[in-house]
């Protein structure tokens, strides 16, 4: 297994305009997960993208998925102050589903 | 949903000595997984803990390093032994809710070894 490759390592945007950030990975997966972590603490997931899905919405949050080109992209939409943080995607391999493997994480600033 | 409580949140320890990490969960789960995270890094799975047999280590961890106890279904240690400055990182376990292994997290032991 392998850690998955995130883009950018660090993103400052204005409150209020969307940031993106990428995944990408080596292996075949099951599912595609995102999570957040603040100041170094307990992660919080996010949201979960299956590998036959293309795209997925939860509030704010808009995921796609390629499997042809192994990426995903996470999107935040009309970013607050309260997104700071690290964002992190997690792949279920396809032959050990039960384990994440983790990608390398961005950390997002939003200014107020 | 789960409610993992991982105890402590954090702890400054001398080198040479070992610190144990206690993770409860409000309830039954199979597997609970450890994760560490070195300063500024990603995640990196150590082990998975079953209940009833040894832990699974992944590459680059090993038992005499990381042991790790699983009596029951909700409980799981991790000790760090024989400490050194380079394993001051956070320390997380998690445990995977539903079939599609959505994983949730403590809040992390912050560890500093001096």
């Amino acid at each position: 297994s392998q850690q998955g490759e995130e883009d950018p390592q660090a993103l400052s945007i204005q409150e209020g305009e969307n940031a993106t950030m990428n995944c990408s990975y080596k292996t075949s997966i099951n599912n595609l997960q995102w999570y957040r972590q603040n100041s170094g603490r307990g992660l919080v997931h996010l949201i979960l993208i299956r590998s036959n899905e293309r795209e997925k919405h939860s509030g704010r949050l808009r995921v796609t998925l390629d499997t042809s080109k192994k990426s995903s992209s996470l999107l935040i939409t009309a970013s607050r102050a309260a997104d700071t943080a690290s964002y992190f995607c997690a792949m279920s391999e396809r032959d050990s589903s039960y384990k994440l493997i983790f990608g390398s994480g961005t950390r997002l600033l939003v200014r107020p | 949903s789960a409610v993992i409580s991982q105890k402590p949140s954090r702890d400054i320890c001398q080198r040479g000595t070992s610190l144990t990490i206690q993770c409860q969960v409000d309830s039954q789960v199979t597997m609970m997984f450890w994760y560490r995270q070195q300063p500024g890094q990603s995640l990196t799975l150590i082990a998975t803990a079953n209940q009833g047999s040894e832990a699974t280590y992944e590459s680059g961890f090993v038992i005499d390093k990381f042991p790790i106890s699983r009596p029951n279904l909700t409980f799981s240690t991790l000790t760090v032994s024989n400490m050194s400055p380079e394993d001051s990182s956070i320390y997380l376990c998690s445990v995977p809710i539903d079939r599609e292994y959505e994983a949730f997290f403590g809040q992390g032991t912050r560890l500093t070894v001096v």
